[in-house]
């Protein structure tokens, strides 16, 4: 079975700022995906973010980047130019996949991330 | 972008009664869907995984008589909870991983908020 820990309940940055969200994860698989996902107040989970775990190279999206280090089993969130839009609880989740298919998710406890005007 | 429709977004129930949730990949083809649960300020745990035309798999500690999931169409899962009591009062959620799409990305519906009285 697979763990994701995040290890920050709760932070709080200035707009504009740059923001770096933690998430480490334990598995014994070889192939996953790992991704993040931010659920706003309305609670729909909206995917911010996904890294194939045989690709080197770290994801990218606009103004969200991750530092994906498998050996260290640690996947990070980058926020750059924070804006007020970006509150929200950030989940970091793992999925597993096999020929058979892909598995469900497993999430972390979630970083509820608040940006200050 | 793909959207799973959720119904409805919320119920209240007296205990004792049947309530069914639907799941609705509206542009996309899902052979495989997920039902989640999640408690008020808690993370998202994975109940079950719904296949087309066959029987869902259950996660360890739910109860697969408690929760009934159906998988009729390659768009369709539903989740009936069974004689609800308070203790089932939560926010489920459930998402449908794309076909044909790549990176296997679950999309998610929007939620259900079960209130058992």
């Amino acid at each position: 079975a697979q763990t994701v820990t995040q290890s920050q309940p709760e932070m709080s940055v200035q707009e504009a700022e740059t923001v770096t969200l933690s998430c480490t994860y334990d598995t014994s698989e070889n192939n996953y995906y790992l991704f993040w996902y931010k659920q706003p107040p309305s609670r729909q989970m909206i995917l911010v973010i996904r890294q194939e775990a045989y690709k080197q190279q770290n994801a990218t999206e606009n103004r969200f980047s991750v530092n994906f280090q498998k050996a260290a089993k640690s996947f990070s969130l980058k926020i750059s130019d924070s804006q007020l839009g970006d509150t929200a609880m950030y989940f970091c989740a793992f999925m597993s996949y096999s020929g058979g298919g892909a598995d469900g998710l497993t999430f972390g406890k979630g970083t509820h991330l608040i940006i200050q005007p | 972008g793909a959207v799973v429709s959720q119904h409805p977004s919320w119920v209240i129930c007296k205990s004792g009664t049947s309530v069914k949730i639907e799941c609705r990949s509206l542009d996309f083809q899902a052979t495989t869907m997920f039902w989640y649960r999640q408690f008020p300020k808690q993370s998202l745990m994975l109940m079950a995984t719904s296949n087309e035309g066959s029987k869902a798999t259950y996660e360890q500690g739910v109860e697969k008589d408690k929760f009934l999931i159906n998988h009729a169409s390659l768009t369709l899962s539903t989740l009936t909870v069974t004689s609800a009591h308070p203790e089932d009062s939560s926010f489920y959620i459930c998402s449908a991983r794309e076909d044909s799409g790549l990176g296997n990305i679950q999309y998610f519906g929007a939620g259900t908020r079960l209130s058992v009285l």
